[in-house]
């Protein structure tokens, strides 16, 4: 089955600092989505993008939905201790939701 | 609460012993889905259900049933568990078409 590539792997960053992760599809998406999974739980869903070229906000998170439909990228400006975790990206068509392979972010005390 | 409810939480099981993993919203959705989530690969959807008697195959439906006899259950059925199939179950639940809430997981050992 189709996985989306998701980059970077993993991330080592200092507080205050902004974060950037990207996922490319060879295939196109109606709905991208990026969720946040924490240790022992499901994944929580962050920010929703529905039309192509659609730039959306929730708090400190700024994601992209790509003109080709195609691909996505996730911004975190400012990072806190409370953003430790994986990050996923998602392309949903119709029923069937794909996930990238994830991005685990450390914050480096 | 709104809430996905996935029973057991932990199992360990042997090969060839047939097992169940419940699946329960509270939130009147028509679509649900199974994934698993394995080191390094993500999440694999294996199968999904648009409404209920509706079910389709995910990325990796092999060595899997679903039912959907009612709207707000969706059991993954395991018929002859294999080493394989250990592995951290997801079942999620949404409004066709719209991001998906997911449970708490389900961790499956298959000796």
């Amino acid at each position: 089955g189709q996985q989306l590539n998701q980059s970077p792997q993993s991330m080592f960053i200092q507080e205050g600092e902004d974060v950037s992760m990207n996922c490319t599809s060879s295939s196109i998406f109606n709905t991208w989505l990026w969720y946040k999974q924490d240790p022992g739980e499901g994944p929580v869903l962050l920010i929703a993008l529905y039309k192509a070229g659609e730039l959306t906000s929730n708090g400190r998170l700024t994601a992209q939905f790509g003109i080709t439909r195609k691909d996505s990228f996730l911004n975190i400006s400012a990072s806190i201790p409370s953003d430790v975790g994986i990050y996923f990206c998602a392309g949903l068509l119709v029923g069937k939701l794909t996930f990238g392979t994830g991005t685990r972010l450390t914050i480096i005390p | 609460e709104a809430q996905v409810t996935q029973n057991p939480r932990y199992l360990i099981t042997v090969t060839g012993k047939k097992l169940t993993v419940t699946c329960s919203q509270n939130m009147n959705h028509e679509y649900m889905s199974w994934y698993r989530q394995d080191p390094g690969l993500g999440l694999r959807q294996i199968y999904y259900s648009m409404n209920v008697e509706v079910t389709d195959k995910g990325d990796v439906p092999e060595g899997y049933k679903v039912s959907r006899k009612e709207k707000r259950n969706f059991p993954l059925i395991l018929e002859s568990p294999s080493p394989n199939q250990t592995s951290l179950y997801f079942c999620a639940s949404s409004v066709q078409g719209q991001p998906q809430h997911f449970g708490d997981g389900t961790r499956l050992s298959i000796l």
